[in-house]
């Protein structure tokens, strides 16, 4: 059984096109998230969610747009891609708000965003 | 200065070998530690986790904090060709919903 699973895995595309990236986890997690893993490997969160909240929206470019339609499903937009938007995008969720520890995340496998 | 730094590698070592994998931070509000696994092609997976300094162990693997010094490390005994993989510290206060990673350490277990 997956627990995050994102699709697609490959996404070749132009420079200034627009395409979305789906996610959706199994694990009854409360939070969602999308990290970008550039080619050196460093991974750097971008936007989470908690229960269909906007919590965290890093600096980044508003031509990315995260949308939860619930707590198990995270998408993003990217409009008028670059570039530099080609990285690995992982999607993760996690379990808040527990009355001890925190829960480390489960990522998905990521999709491979190349942009020429 | 980046909030975690870790050495990028790559790291070779023959099979059998200890491997220490390190990290330092900044933010002393850091009270989680985690190491993560990913494998090509593969997301990253939990490896180890930590709350404040002290030492855990795993198996083959231990993990140590030492929060006076801002310094984590990891430590794989008898390494294994299947212990090649990126290797990703990762921190996080108690209060956000941010984990902070540094940059992976790539290692590489000749056989």
């Amino acid at each position: 059984d997956t627990a995050v699973s994102q699709t697609p895995k490959y996404l070749v595309t132009q420079m200034g096109n627009d395409k979305s990236i789906k996610c959706e986890q199994n694990l009854g997690h409360d939070t969602m998230y999308w990290y970008k893993q550039d080619s050196k490997k460093f991974l750097k969160i971008m936007f989470s969610y908690n229960n269909k909240e906007l919590i965290i929206n890093e600096t980044v470019p508003n031509r990315f747009s995260p949308k939860s339609p619930d707590k198990a499903h995270l998408n993003l937009h990217i409009n008028s891609l670059e570039l530099g938007d080609s990285a690995v995008y992982f999607c993760a969720s996690s379990q808040e708000g527990l009355t001890a520890g925190i829960s480390p995340l489960h990522f998905g496998n990521g999709t491979r965003l190349t942009v020429t | 200065q980046k909030e975690v730094e870790q050495d990028p590698g790559p790291l070779s070592v023959p099979e059998g070998a200890i491997v220490s994998l390190n990290c330092t931070y900044s933010n002393s509000a850091f009270q989680y530690f985690m190491w993560y696994r990913q494998y090509s092609r593969k997301g990253p997976e939990l490896l180890m986790y930590t709350y404040s300094s002290g030492n855990k162990e795993d198996g083959r693997f231990t993990a140590q904090v030492d929060k006076s010094s801002k310094y984590i490390s990891l430590f794989i005994r008898d390494s294994q060709p299947s212990d090649s993989a990126t290797y990703l510290c990762a921190m996080r206060d108690t209060g956000g919903f941010k984990t902070i990673f540094g940059a992976g350490t790539r290692l590489f277990v000749k056989a």
